[in-house]
């Protein structure tokens, strides 16, 4: 099964500063119709995960452009340009190319 | 408005057998696949299996082979998920999902308690 690695499992942020999480997946993510399924979810405590970038790079309407996702092949980053303090929670990046579907393991953001 | 709505928290016994409902508005049922998530307490996101509501078509990870059962019926436009022999590892809050995870129902608790 495909493995999805996400480092690193927690992140102390300042305030305004940038935070970047890292995606590593065993094996390469182009489905056979050429799309690269990657997605990434954020959730807060008590809430169930949301959706925020799919396909790679691409953001849900309403998540704020501070968001944002790149990367090919096995090895993809969600990068926030400011975080707020909305932004707290943990972050999974989820792959829906190859069966079964899987999450990584999560990364928890915090701010100082 | 997409909504996903799950069945209220259930209590059972090591051994026994629970089944969620997840009833969804808002879009073509049978335009997506409904997947199944666990997230055990403290822990993270872990994929179950899927149904494809327009077939009926399921899979299922190797993990639940053979406890889970995932169900739709389009005449309600709801999702099963069905968890036999029930231990103490499978109380979690347990997600549907709509394809694509766009949209989340609200989970549902399981706790397995003698």
């Amino acid at each position: 099964d495909l493995v999805l690695t996400q480092t690193p499992l927690s992140s102390l942020v300042t305030l305004g500063q940038p935070a970047s999480i890292s995606c590593n997946s065993s094996q390469g993510l182009v489905h056979r119709d050429g799309t690269t399924y990657l997605s990434w979810l954020h959730q807060r405590p008590g809430q169930p995960p949301r959706l925020i970038i799919y396909k790679i790079s691409n953001r849900l309407s309403g998540v704020p452009e501070r968001f944002s996702g790149s990367g090919a092949g096995t090895d993809f980053t969600l990068k926030i340009s400011r975080v707020e303090p909305e932004d707290v929670g943990v972050y999974y990046c989820m792959q829906v190319t190859q069966l079964p579907y899987s999450f990584g393991q999560g990364t928890k953001l915090e701010i100082k | 408005e997409v909504q996903l709505v799950q069945s209220g928290a259930e209590v059972k016994k090591p051994g026994g057998t629970v089944k969620i409902s997840c009833k969804v508005s808002g879009y073509t049922f049978t335009g997506y696949f409904i997947y199944w998530v666990k997230q055990a307490p403290g822990k993270g996101l872990e994929w179950m299996g899927l149904v494809d509501p327009e077939d009926g078509e399921t899979i299922y990870t190797e993990k639940f082979q053979g406890r889970l059962t995932i169900a739709a019926d389009t005449s309600t436009d709801t999702a099963y998920m069905e968890l036999t022999s029930l231990r103490s590892e499978d109380t979690a809050l347990y997600y549907c999902v709509k394809g694509g995870a766009d949209y989340w129902g609200q989970g549902t608790l399981v706790t397995v308690s003698s």
